[in-house]
This record gives structure tokens, C-alpha cells and sequence, in this order.
């Protein structure tokens, strides 16, 4: 089986804090990517990436940046926590090159972050 | 832009009960449509999808019809268990290598 790992399930910082959210696939994808959930907003792309060292911004990148320097990894950071930044952070990934495939998704179980 | 609405929950149900979670897209071209599952604890994973108009995609007793002229890609089971108790995201995507759109979700509970 495909497995997604988030390296925490549970964090808490506080507001100021440089946040680091791990992501690890095993499964040689090409495509992975970053979604924050949130109760009555669904599932919203902050960031995902087609390819090492590639790095394209969704839906609401404000306030995050990402790094993939390996095919197997791709980290969310947020440089500067801020409470409004409270959520539920779901990684995942999918085969195929220059994206395609990225419909058909892996998710990982998710990091939930509270910001005080 | 490319939308989903879903239905809002939740939506409690008694075992073996009929169910239905309403879909329907706004979007350029022709999507391929997607229901993802999340179980309590879980990431979402894929339950069904459907690439094409009058496609049905099925999986686990859930089944759901691309209809292209109403925009829609409702969910139904026709009887529902416990452990179908889960959160329940619509999706589109308009070409293969586009990220997914979601839809908020539809919270299903089920009572014994």
C-alpha cells in the first residue's frame, strides 16, 4: 500500500514560532501536495508540486512556503505562526509525471496545529 | 472558476436507511468527478469516480451517475451501515494534471 506519513499528528506552537510540517511518501509519486481543512471551509491547496525542487501555489499560499529538495519529501513551513493559521494539514500525493495523475490522491492522516 | 456545492450536513441516518449526498459543479470544459471518504481518524481516500457524461462510478455499495445536463454527481447507498460513518468531500478536476477542487464536505452519521 501507498503510505503517506505526516511526521506529527499533533502540534502545538506559538504565534511567532517557524512551524515545520513533514511529509514523507514511499511510494516514488511524482506529484504531492498540501491542503489545510477546516470545519464549514472543506479542504482548501495552499501549495503542491509536480517534480523535486518544483513548487506551485494553490488557493491560499499566503503565509506559507514549501520545500521539496527530494522526491520522497515535501515540507510545509510557515515562517511566522499566527492563530489564524489553526487547522487541520493534510498531505498527499499521486503518480504521474508533469502532474498528470494528480486527481487520483494518497492522503495522509494529517497534522492537526494550534496556534496560541 | 471551478466549484463544487455539496449538501451540508450532517446527516444522521438509521442502519439500512437510504442514502443521498447531493453534488453538483460549476466548471469550464468536461470535469471528471470524484467522491473522496474520510473516516474518523483518517486522511480522505478515493470511494469512486467518473471521467466522462453517464459514467457511473461504484465502489463499497456507494454509487454515483455523471450527469452532464443537470451538473450533478450525486452519492447514493442503498442501505447504510455503522461503519459508513464519515466525512464525505465532492470533487472535480478539469484535465488530468490539475490539482482537485473539493467541495466542504457532508458529515454522515449512522445510529444502530
Amino acid at each position: 500500500d501507498v503510505k503517506v506519513t505526516q511526521s506529527s499528528r499533533y502540534l502545538v506552537k506559538r504565534t511567532g514560532e517557524k512551524v515545520f510540517l513533514e511529509c514523507v511518501q514511499d511510494m516514488d509519486h511524482e506529484n504531492m501536495f498540501w491542503y489545510r481543512q477546516d470545519p464549514g471551509l472543506g479542504l482548501r491547496l495552499i501549495y503542491f508540486s509536480y517534480d523535486v525542487k518544483m513548487k506551485e501555489k494553490g488557493d491560499i499560499p499566503e503565509g506559507y512556503s514549501v520545500s521539496r529538495e527530494k522526491k520522497e519529501r515535501f515540507s510545509l513551513i510557515l515562517e511566522s505562526a499566527s492563530t489564524n493559521q489553526t487547522s487541520m494539514y493534510l498531505c498527499a500525493s499521486s503518480w504521474g509525471q508533469g502532474g498528470r495523475g494528480a486527481n487520483v490522491l494518497t492522503f495522509g492522516a494529517g497534522s492537526r496545529l494550534t496556534v496560541l | 472558476g471551478n466549484s463544487v456545492t455539496q449538501m451540508e450536513g450532517p446527516v444522521t441516518l438509521s442502519e439500512e436507511a437510504f442514502l443521498t449526498i447531493n453534488c453538483t459543479y460549476t466548471a469550464t470544459g468536461y470535469p471528471s468527478l470524484f467522491w473522496y471518504v474520510q473516516y474518523p481518524g483518517e486522511g480522505l481516500q478515493l470511494l469512486l469516480k467518473a471521467t466522462k457524461a453517464d459514467d457511473k462510478g461504484s465502489n463499497k455499495g456507494f454509487e454515483a451517475t455523471y450527469r452532464k445536463e443537470t451538473t450533478s454527481f450525486h452519492l447514493e447507498k442503498g442501505s447504510v451501515q455503522v461503519s459508513d460513518s464519515a466525512v464525505y468531500f465532492c470533487a472535480l478536476s478539469t484535465s488530468g494534471n490539475t490539482p482537485l477542487v473539493f467541495g466542504k464536505g457532508t458529515r454522515l452519521s449512522v445510529i444502530a
